[in-house]
């Protein structure tokens, strides 16, 4: 069974531009989360899907940030205009519902530096 | 509100020896879930074991077990007779039950190393 996907690893764009991240989760499960981790800083949860739906996207820290899983399956998450402030490592996970025991698999992450 | 802290940035072992790391977390939910993942320098996040606040038993996985210590609020990883392919960033996490919502919160982690 294929694990997370996140594409492309790595990403190095300048402040302003447009960045399309990418993350397919493991085949079957519904749930679907995007963190992401700011240089010495702790991983920061950003949003939650379940299926195509947007369960909680609190994290999300500004309307730069936009996440959508059409048909529930993939995710993008697309930072417009990009800033200094947004490189970091964004990681995806994904889980099926187990009640208490819910494991998140995580994907590789994606590596972006705004310059 | 959620919080874990790990406290040591970096740890080293050598070969064959058992470490621990740590991690206190604070909650004022009742029912939680501690999780620690380990992120090797190829970057992904592996998932390494799994303890309920409501479990009698420390978890236990292969050579990693849990120190799950409820009234100190303490989670360490005690990974026994360690290997050179243990270096890695290890992070603690944790997940209230009962807010209703799924998201993890992080540690900063704790980077180890092992020596021969």
């Amino acid at each position: 069974e294929a694990g997370v996907t996140q594409f492309p690893s790595h990403s190095v764009i300048e402040k302003g531009q447009t960045v399309t991240l990418r993350c397919d989760p493991i085949s079957g499960h519904d749930n679907l989360y995007w963190y992401r981790r700011v240089m010495g800083k702790e991983i920061k949860f950003l949003l939650h899907f379940v299926k195509e739906s947007k369960q909680d996207e609190s994290g999300m820290p500004n309307n730069r940030f936009l996440a959508e899983r059409t048909g529930g399956t993939y995710s993008t998450l697309k930072v417009q205009p990009a800033e200094l402030e947004d490189s970091g490592v964004y990681f995806c996970a994904s889980s099926t519902r187990q009640g208490a025991r819910e494991t998140q698999y995580f994907g590789p992450g994606t590596r972006l530096l705004v310059l | 509100a959620q919080k874990i802290t790990q406290t040591q940035p970096g740890m080293f072992v050598q070969e064959k020896e058992a470490v621990t790391l740590d991690c206190t977390y604070d909650t004022s939910d009742q029912s939680y879930g501690l999780f620690w993942y380990k992120q090797p320098s190829s970057g992904e996040m592996i998932f390494l074991i799994y303890q309920g606040s409501y479990d009698e038993q420390n978890a236990t996985e292969g050579r990693y077990s849990l120190n799950f210590q409820k009234a100190r609020k303490s989670a360490n990883l005690v990974i026994s007779a360690s290997q050179l392919g243990d270096s890695a960033m290890y992070f603690c996490a944790m997940r209230a039950l009962n807010s209703g919502y799924s998201t993890l919160t992080f540690g900063k982690g704790t980077m180890l190393l092992v020596s021969p």
